[in-house]
């Protein structure tokens, strides 16, 4: 089945500087590629996704890209902020349309 | 829009004891997941409803988790009887081909301690 692999599992950063969690994924079918952000006490809430048909996406300070040759996708966070601090989850959907999550980092912004 | 409502937060039980959590998902929203997150880990599908059909079970111990999805809007999660590594939280999603497919919205979770 599809392996959903992240790293780093954790990461700590300065306000201000930019962050960046990469993700591989094994199967070549999947199509579509959600981040979801997890703050303590709540269940993820999906920040950004990108589909296997777009190299990049942006929405304001966030931004993923896909490179579907190497089957790795990137969350990049810039002017990083405190409350960007929580464990942020990558997932790709199989070509059987199942949702698969990786481990998860947790990213830590210091004021 | 009301998001998806999980109840309880929190439960903690003895082994081999039995629990129930309950899930509303988004009105209008056909499909339903249950995932379980155990600490320091992603979440893992459990079982997927098409409204009050299961589409997806095929991780979901069956020797001891049951669910169900009735009339095709709340669900119910059961553990029966629970071991110690079923301690996890317990997190419902749904999502509507209106808004994608694949786009889930997650409630809050069950924190379930087994002792």
């Amino acid at each position: 089945g599809e392996n959903v692999e992240q790293h780093p599992s954790t990461l700590s950063v300065q306000e201000g500087d930019s962050a960046v969690i990469k993700c591989t994924y094994s199967d070549s079918a999947s199509n579509y590629f959600p981040w979801y952000k997890q703050e303590l006490g709540k269940g993820p809430q999906l920040i950004i996704d990108i589909r296997s048909n777009v190299g990049e996406k942006k929405d304001q300070r966030i931004a993923v890209t896909l490179n579907k040759t190497a089957k790795h996708f990137s969350l990049h966070i810039t002017e990083t902020q405190p409350e960007d601090s929580a464990v942020y989850f990558c997932a790709a959907v199989t070509g059987f349309q199942k949702l698969v999550f990786g481990t998860g980092t947790r990213l830590l912004v210091s004021p | 829009e009301a998001g998806v409502a999980q109840s309880p937060r929190y439960k903690i039980i003895e082994k081999r004891q039995s629990v129930a959590f309950w899930c509303n998902p988004i009105s209008g929203h056909a499909t339903l997941y249950w995932y379980q997150q155990i600490l320091g880990q992603g979440p893992k599908l459990l079982i997927q409803f098409q409204n009050n059909g299961v589409v997806d079970d095929s991780q979901l111990p069956k020797d001891r988790f049951s669910a169900e999805r009735l009339k095709g809007v709340d669900s119910t999660l059961k553990i029966q009887p629970a071991k110690l590594e079923d301690s996890a939280v317990y997190l419902c999603a749904s999502s509507s081909q209106l808004s994608g497919a694949n786009v889930l919205t997650f409630g809050a979770g069950s924190r379930l301690t087994v002792l």
